[in-house]
């Protein structure tokens, strides 16, 4: 299974933009690239995800590198709850040991 | 559609205890998976199904049994609950590789 890197951490102010990288340079061609975040004291939400163009949501927007080794979370104006831990994972269509890595702490600052 | 429901919510066990954390979905999905998450740390991956009477071991199984006789539950199984089983235990599942669903956790602490 595709592994994937991220920063341990960003800060933001709010109100700007974040963009939250991932690289997954070991990505399969059938392998989708999903987004979570995992607010204080909860349980992981869906964000967003993509195979090869990029996509757009009411939460973010998801960029996509041309090789697919790379991909990038956009949140395009950061409010205090976004403060989570925000988690890249490639997603095989057919039977995946989905493992998630340390992901990205966001700070949101007023 | 209720989603993904875990029972119980909280639990205390007694070292050496056994239970059964239940997790069911009603969503037909066929990809279930166990997450522990310990305080402050990353989700890590204890069994994972691809569909009714398929399961695999993940990162972290020892100490856990699972399975899968029907789509809709996916039971997680502790046997002789040892403190180092404390933890926040999460359900999740999808259809493929379209998004995944997560119950809202059960808390568990063995003393």
């Amino acid at each position: 299974d595709a592994k994937t890197t991220q920063p341990n951490s960003m800060e933001s102010n709010e109100e700007e933009p974040v963009h939250l990288p991932c690289n997954h340079s070991t990505i399969s061609g059938t392998d989708y690239i999903h987004w979570y975040r995992q607010l204080p004291s909860q349980g992981p939400e869906y964000v967003i995800h993509g195979l090869t163009s990029n996509v757009n949501n009411r939460m973010a927007s998801l960029a996509i590198a041309e090789d697919r080794k790379s991909s990038t979370l956009i949140l395009h104006r950061a409010t205090l709850r976004d403060a989570a831990v925000y988690y890249c994972i490639p997603l095989r269509a057919a039977g995946n040991k989905l493992t998630f890595g340390g992901g990205t702490r966001v700070l949101v600052k007023p | 559609n209720a989603g993904v429901t875990q029972t119980p919510k909280f639990r205390i066990l007694k070292i050496g205890q056994s239970m059964t954390l239940q997790c069911t979905q009603d969503m037909n999905h066929n990809y279930m998976y166990w997450y522990r998450q310990d305080p402050g740390m990353g989700l890590k991956l204890i069994y994972y199904s691809v569909g009714a009477g398929i399961t695999d071991k993940g990162e972290v199984p020892n100490g856990y049994n699972v399975s899968r006789s029907t789509t809709e539950d996916f039971p997680l199984r502790l046997e002789l609950a040892a403190p180092s089983q404390t933890s926040v235990y999460f359900c999740a599942s999808s259809y493929g590789w379209e998004k995944l669903f997560f119950g809202s956790g059960t808390q568990l602490s063995v003393l």
